[in-house]
């Protein structure tokens, strides 16, 4: 089955404890997304990776770091989380890159992570 | 630059009645266009795109949509709600053959009551 593989889907840290939220996804998809959706704020964007080993911030990056090491993995890596990073992530990929020029760019996303840090 | 405008926070419908969400976009060139769904603690789910050609177009679930070109709308149709319609609804937009990505307007909330 065709999906995008987000772990863990709820995590409750602390203040300044690293965490990694993994994303992976078997579609052989050229494009991979990382957004984080608040109350009132809709989706935004925190980072984007056009293909391996090519990544780009997006509208919210600070606070994130991510890799793209592989086609089909890229994790979210909080160094030092704060509670303002609080959030629901989601992550989505879409057949659309470098190469998928006539690609229309329709995402496909994973089911969620909820990200508590107190 | 491009953006999506979903003015309205909450959408009411009883069941039955025809539901309309609306979306207004703006983008430089053509735009490409989509409609996706949230339920409660799940992921987002493709709903309907328009890229190009009919104007209306028709997607999953009994759900269709209109392109309107002059009034750079996308407004979100359905004919009858159901009370599983219930959902989060985000209206998103790409600009045609950019290397940009998918922006999202900030989502509507329907409610269908029985």
């Amino acid at each position: 089955e065709a999906q995008v593989t987000q772990n863990p889907r709820y995590l409750i840290t602390v203040t300044g404890k690293k965490l990694t939220v993994t994303c992976s996804q078997n579609m052989n998809h050229e494009y991979m997304s990382w957004y984080r959706q608040d109350p009132g704020l809709g989706l935004r964007q925190i980072y984007y990776s056009m293909n391996v080993e090519v990544t780009d911030k997006g509208d919210v990056p600070e606070g994130y770091k991510v890799s793209r090491k592989e086609k089909r993995n890229f994790p979210l890596i909080l160094e030092s989380p704060s509670p303002n990073q609080t959030s629901l992530y989601f992550c989505a990929s879409s057949p659309y890159g470098t190469s998928g020029s006539t690609n229309t760019g329709e995402l496909f996303f994973g089911e969620g992570s909820r990200l508590t840090v107190l | 630059a491009q953006s999506v405008a979903q003015p309205e926070d909450q959408v009411n419908v009883a069941e039955g009645n025809p539901l309309t969400v609306k979306c207004t976009y703006s983008v430089s060139g053509n735009p490409y266009l989509f409609w996706y769904v949230q339920y409660p603690n799940r992921g987002l789910q493709f709903l309907l795109k328009y890229i190009t050609g009919d104007n209306l177009v028709k997607g999953s679930y009994g759900f269709e949509a209109e392109f309107n070109k002059s009034q750079t709308s996308f407004h979100l149709k359905k004919p009858s709600a159901l009370v599983s319609d219930s959902a989060l609804y985000f209206c998103a937009v790409r600009e045609a053959g950019s290397q940009g990505n998918l922006i999202f307007g900030k989502g509507t909330k329907l409610s269908v009551k029985p």
